[in-house]
């Protein structure tokens, strides 16, 4: 039962570099989703994805780009970072809440993101 | 957007009962998740309610009551690992399977 991973689990980059968190699910769930966690902010959605090919923004999505042409994939970009968007970035999947309303969502382990 | 309002900490004595409180507009709810977070960790799934009422699960309860937008996550025979963020998640009707979180309540529990 692997469940949901992200990697890497820590990462150290410089400003102006494109960095790739990857997320990765084995339950086949249809929705996935990043939120970034920072201090005085809480967990912060970036984008979501409903399905594989269809993504959306959320609350916080300049500066990112995400993909999913998969169903169990869907890594996030930084294209070029900035100090602003250092944090921890949480991947989380669910299933569709019209099939199953109770089933929340469940979290990676995160990725802690550092930009020098 | 929505507005989830929680204590940002509690401190209580181990054995005792922890009430941690959620507010929230209630325009188009569809559901509500507490979850708990131990430093370092991941949110992992403690509640959801989306009827008034209480759910009970050991320990852990959560009451709703949509007419006032109100939330409460009850802690009883408080143990010291429970020392974590409780963090509120609210999902609208408009919102597809989105979640909006509160900022998370802090919550340290002593000997």
């Amino acid at each position: 039962d692997a469940g949901i991973t992200q990697s890497p689990r820590y990462k150290i980059t410089e400003t102006g570099r494109q960095v790739t968190l990857m997320c990765h699910q084995t339950w086949s769930h249809s929705y996935m989703f990043w939120y970034r966690q920072d201090l005085g902010h809480g967990l912060r959605l970036i984008y979501y994805s409903a399905a594989a090919d269809i993504t959306d923004k959320g609350e916080v999505p300049d500066g990112y780009v995400v993909s999913r042409s998969k169903t169990e994939n869907f890594p996030l970009t930084l294209e070029s970072a900035t100090r602003s968007q250092t944090s921890v970035y949480f991947c989380a999947s669910s299933e569709s809440p019209y099939r199953q309303p109770n089933q929340p969502q469940h979290f990676g382990d995160g990725t802690r993101l550092s930009i020098l | 957007g929505q507005n989830i309002d929680q204590p940002t900490e509690m401190t209580a004595t181990e054995g005792a009962i922890v009430q941690i409180n959620c507010t929230y507009q209630t325009s188009g709810f569809n559901g509500l998740f507490w979850y708990q977070q131990h430093a370092g960790e991941a949110p992992t799934f403690l509640s959801y309610n989306v009827l008034d009422g209480l759910e009970e699960k050991g320990r852990f309860s959560s009451f709703l009551s949509r007419s006032k937008g109100y939330s409460y996550l009850l802690l009883k025979e408080l143990q010291m690992k429970d020392s974590a963020s409780y963090l509120c998640a609210v999902r609208l009707i408009s919102a597809g399977n989105k979640l909006t979180f509160g900022g998370g309540t802090r919550v340290l529990v002593k000997p």
